[in-house]
């Protein structure tokens, strides 16, 4: 198993340009995950959801984040216009919701740097 | 949501020592705890965990108590080794679904 997958791995754009990261989770799990990660404000948990539904966005931070996920094997984050402020390592992660394993498994981030 | 405070944020013991880790959380109904370990430049992974009708569970050198009256839990590692320096966080959840809310995390150094 490849593990969740998350492209690109490092991101440098400039303000006010759009940013899409991408996550493919583990096959099999059925919950997915995005978190953003700073040293001001640790691991905060964005959006997640369940069987491909969005369950609980109230931690994405303002209407410049969108999240999608069109199928079982792929999300997407989005960012537009993208901030200086929004320079943090962003982490997808899955789990199998089923079989009562909550364990989440991460991917290797996108490090975003917005200019 | 869920608020889970972490103490201290930073712990430096002697190879050998005993560290521990500190945790709250403010939702009574959470019930799902775990811990995660994070390497300098690597992606967080679970270490340990447990759920709210265990007050202790042990693996190795690791170690969780949970007291829900107090709303709070602990990470109790012995014999550290240098590679137990890492970043580790703590989180509780479960309470309306399988999402959990990390700590602010604990940098934890294991002195040679």
């Amino acid at each position: 198993d490849a593990g969740v997958i998350q492209s690109p791995r490092h991101e440098v754009t400039e303000m006010g340009q759009e940013v899409t990261l991408r996550c493919k989770p583990i096959s099999g799990h059925n919950s997915l995950f995005w978190y953003r990660q700073t040293m001001m404000r640790g691991l905060e948990l964005l959006i997640y959801f369940n069987n491909n539904v969005p369950i609980d966005d109230s931690g994405m931070p303002e209407d410049r984040f969108s999240a999608k996920m069109p199928n079982a094997s792929f999300s997407t984050l989005k960012i537009q216009p993208s901030e200086p402020r929004d320079s943090a390592v962003y982490f997808c992660a899955s789990s199998p919701l089923a079989g009562g394993s909550w364990e989440q498994y991460f991917g290797p981030g996108t490090r975003l740097t917005v200019t | 949501g869920e608020n889970v405070e972490q103490h201290p944020s930073t712990l430096s013991v002697q190879e050998g020592d005993s560290a521990v880790i500190k945790c709250t959380y403010s939702d009574s109904a959470s019930n799902y705890f775990p811990w995660y370990k994070q390497e300098l430049g690597k992606r967080p992974q679970l270490i340990i965990d447990i759920r709210s009708n265990v007050g202790e569970k042990k693996d190795q050198r690791i170690a969780v108590t949970l007291n829900k009256t107090a709303k709070h839990f602990s990470l109790h590692i012995t014999e550290t080794q240098p590679e137990d320096s890492a970043v580790y966080f703590c989180a509780a959840g479960g309470n309306t679904g399988n999402q959990f809310y990390f700590g602010t995390g604990t940098s934890l150094t294991v002195i040679p």
